[in-house]
């Protein structure tokens, strides 16, 4: 079945850092991809998606390019700030059927200043 | 605001107890679904809704129910609760978009359940 593999965090960084968290995917067929951030105490809000090979989603200084070829989707931020201390999630979303979505088990980020 | 409410936001159950849990949407979207959030293993789901009165199982649905008997509300039920429920659940939904566009997904804040 389709899954998701995140890197294991957590993932702490000083203030202007650069930021990648790592997303690879199993999937039969050609999914929607997701990135999902959960603040604390809050539940989840879509970050960025992309829908087809190649595309880019990208929001709040947040990107990630949809890697047919690696079956990946990385995210990358220039420049994180202490407010994007939160835990992200990489999903996917098939194109059939119940079109759930498959997530990754989260990674937790923490943004000193 | 329009959008996924859940209710409650807490709750204690002893080992045994029954609750369900309540999820409403306002956004007439078609699709609803059930997560459990544990440590470490992100969200699993649980059970799926496409329609009013149409439910099927997800990854994880032992010892759990579910009823959609209209568009906006999707409710799920322990009966005999166990420790290892003890978890955040959220509830989503989705609309169908034409053309399977996978961007409409809204969650409710989640429901933290601890069974003792």
């Amino acid at each position: 079945g389709d899954s998701v593999t995140q890197m294991e965090g957590p993932v702490t960084l000083s203030e202007e850092a650069f930021l990648t968290i790592n997303c690879t995917y199993t999937a039969t067929g050609y999914p929607s991809l997701f990135w999902y951030v959960q603040y604390p105490g809050e539940g989840l809000q879509l970050l960025l998606k992309a829908t087809k090979a190649d595309d880019k989603g990208s929001n709040k200084g947040f990107e990630a390019t949809y890697r047919k070829e690696t079956t990946s989707f990385h995210l990358e931020k220039g420049s994180v700030q202490v407010s994007d201390s939160a835990v992200y999630f990489c999903a996917l979303s098939d194109h059939a059927g119940r079109r759930a979505l498959t997530f990754g088990s989260g990674t937790r980020l923490q943004v000193q200043p | 605001n329009a959008g996924v409410t859940q209710t409650p936001k807490f709750q204690v159950l002893k080992t045994g107890q029954s609750m369900t849990l309540q999820c409403a949407q306002d956004m007439n979207h078609n699709s609803m679904y059930w997560y459990r959030q544990d440590p470490g293993m992100g969200l699993r789901l649980i059970y799926y809704s496409a329609s009013e009165g149409t439910t099927d199982k997800g990854e994880v649905p032992n010892g759990y129910n579910v009823s959609r008997l209209n568009k906006r509300e999707f409710s799920l039920r322990l009966e005999s609760a166990a420790p290892s429920q003890t978890s955040v659940y959220f509830c989503a939904s989705r609309v169908d978009l034409r053309g399977g566009s996978h961007y409409g997904y809204t969650f409710g804040s989640g429901t933290r359940l601890t069974v003792v």
